[in-house]
C-alpha cells in the first residue's frame, strides 16, 4: 500500500469555525508533512513531523495546529482562519532521511475554502 | 538558501513532439533533485529522482540528468502524449533530507 489518504476532500468553513484535516498512511513512514498550495503556485512546507515529534514549523500562524497522534496519522486543526487561508492542503509522508532525500508520497489534498 | 528556478509555462505542444522543461537550482552541498507531476485536482506524484552528479533519473519515457557543472536538472521526453498534460515541479531536497524546495511549476498542455 503506497497510498496517502486525506479527508475530507473538500471543506468550506466560516472564520469562526473549528475544523480538522486528517491524513493517514500505512507505509511505515516515520516522517510526515503538511504543505499549503495556492492556485497556480508550488506547495509551501508548513510542518514536518519526525518520529511523531514536530521537527519543523515554517513560521506558520497559530490558527493552524498540527498533531501527530501516532505513526500513521497526521491531523491539522484549524481555528479562526482567514479567507486568504483558502488553498489546497497537501499531506505527504516519507522514510526518515538517510543518505540523500527520501521520496515523499503525497495525498490528493483537501481543498479548503474559508468564507 | 536553496532555490529552484523553472521555465514559466504554459508549454503547449502537439502530440508526439519533443519536450524540454528547464530547471536550474542554487544549493549548498550535494542536494537530491526531483521532478514531481500534478494532474488536475490531484496531489503530487514523484516522476523521477537523482541523488548525485551525472545521475540520470527516468520514468515513463521522461528523463533528467543531474548536471552539477551547470546546476541544472532539465526534464525531457522524446514523444509527449495528451495524457502528459499536467503541471510539472522541479524540486530540491536539503542536505538533512527533510525539506523539499519547489520550483514555480510549469504547466504542459499537449494537443492531439
Amino acid at each position: 500500500d503506497t497510498e496517502v489518504t486525506q479527508t475530507p476532500k473538500h471543506l468550506v468553513m466560516g472564520m469562526t469555525n473549528k475544523k480538522s484535516l486528517k491524513c493517514e498512511q500505512h507505509m511505515g513512514h516515520r516522517a510526515m508533512y503538511w504543505y499549503k498550495q495556492k492556485a497556480k503556485k508550488p506547495p509551501e512546507l508548513m510542518f514536518v513531523y519526525s518520529y511523531e515529534k514536530l521537527s519543523i514549523n515554517e513560521s506558520v500562524p497559530s490558527r493552524f495546529s498540527p498533531e501527530c497522534p501516532n505513526s500513521s496519522l497526521l491531523n491539522l486543526h484549524l481555528h479562526a482562519l482567514q479567507p486568504e487561508d483558502s488553498a489546497l492542503y497537501l499531506c505527504a509522508s516519507s522514510q526518515i532521511a538517510g543518505t540523500g532525500s527520501p521520496k515523499q508520497y503525497f495525498g490528493p489534498g483537501t481543498r479548503l475554502t474559508v468564507t | 538558501g536553496n532555490s529552484v528556478t523553472q521555465m514559466e509555462g504554459p508549454v503547449t505542444l502537439s502530440e508526439e513532439a519533443f519536450l524540454t522543461i528547464n530547471c536550474t537550482y542554487t544549493a549548498t552541498g550535494y542536494p537530491s533533485l526531483f521532478w514531481y507531476v500534478q494532474y488536475p485536482g490531484e496531489g503530487l506524484q514523484l516522476l523521477l529522482k537523482a541523488t548525485k552528479a551525472d545521475d540520470k533519473g527516468s520514468n515513463k519515457g521522461f528523463e533528467a540528468t543531474y548536471r552539477k557543472e551547470t546546476t541544472s536538472f532539465h526534464l525531457e521526453k522524446g514523444s509527449v502524449q495528451v495524457s502528459d498534460s499536467a503541471v510539472y515541479f522541479c524540486a530540491l531536497g536539503n542536505n538533512a533530507g527533510n525539506m523539499l524546495t519547489f520550483g514555480g511549476g510549469t504547466r504542459l498542455m499537449v494537443k492531439p
